[in-house]
């Protein structure tokens, strides 16, 4: 079974620029999470989706963060503008039923 | 709201030793609770999966245990290996529709040679 596969894996940008992560989860699952890692913490939640919808976005910065998964399959996370406390890698998860969490790889941004 | 801690945030043990992570949550009403490993660079890796109507799941040298009711959990490695050494994270998945996977910050563990 192909595992959760994230693009970029590592980008480097200038504050106050764009950029988009691509994530394409594990074939069936419903549940698609995006997470932001800052080094030395624990992942936090962006956003929530359960197929194409929204769950949870409250902790998402609306002002510069956006997200959607169309057609309830992959996910793109953006950017824009990026300050400098936006470094940090960004993890989606996908979730199955008995509720056991699959996560990508990560995108490590550096935001200069 | 559910918090999750992990004490200690770092350990070094020599290798072959058994040890224990802790993980503790605030709010017991959980769907089940999540063990992962992340090494650097690297997202997280499932270890174990224990639900809520469960005590403590195995796998290999690993074991991990949950008490709802005093809000705590604990990883437990038998034999202790240098290939072990990573961050521990653990993780609530809360009950109710939402399902929010709240994280504790990770515990560092070395196992020295």
């Amino acid at each position: 079974e192909a595992g959760v596969a994230q693009s970029p894996r590592y980008k480097i940008i200038e504050k106050r620029q764009s950029v988009a992560f691509w994530c394409n989860p594990i074939s069936g699952h419903a549940t698609l999470y995006w997470y932001q890692q800052i080094l030395g913490q624990g992942p936090k939640l962006l956003i929530q989706f359960q197929n194409n919808g929204v769950v949870d976005d409250s902790q998402l910065p609306k002002d510069r963060f956006s997200a959607e998964r169309l057609k309830g399959v992959d996910s793109t996370l953006k950017i824009q503008p990026a300050k400098l406390e936006d470094s940090a890698v960004y993890l989606c998860a996908t979730r199955v039923n008995t509720g056991e969490l699959f996560f990508g790889e990560g995108s490590r941004l550096t935001v200069l | 709201k559910q918090e999750v801690t992990q004490i200690p945030a770092a350990l070094s043990v020599p290798e072959g030793e058994n040890l224990v992570l802790n993980c503790s949550f605030t709010d017991s009403a959980i769907y089940n609770l999540q063990w992962f490993r992340q090494d650097p660079g690297k997202g997280l890796t499932s270890l174990l999966l224990i639900q809520s109507s469960q005590r403590e799941q195995t796998s290999g040298r690993l074991n991990a245990s949950l008490d709802k009711s005093s809000g705590r959990s604990t990883l437990y490695i038998a034999a202790s290996q240098p290939g072990d050494s990573a961050t521990y994270l653990c993780a609530a998945l809360e009950g109710g529709s939402a399902r929010q996977l709240t994280f504790g910050s990770g515990t560092q563990l070395t196992v020295l040679p």
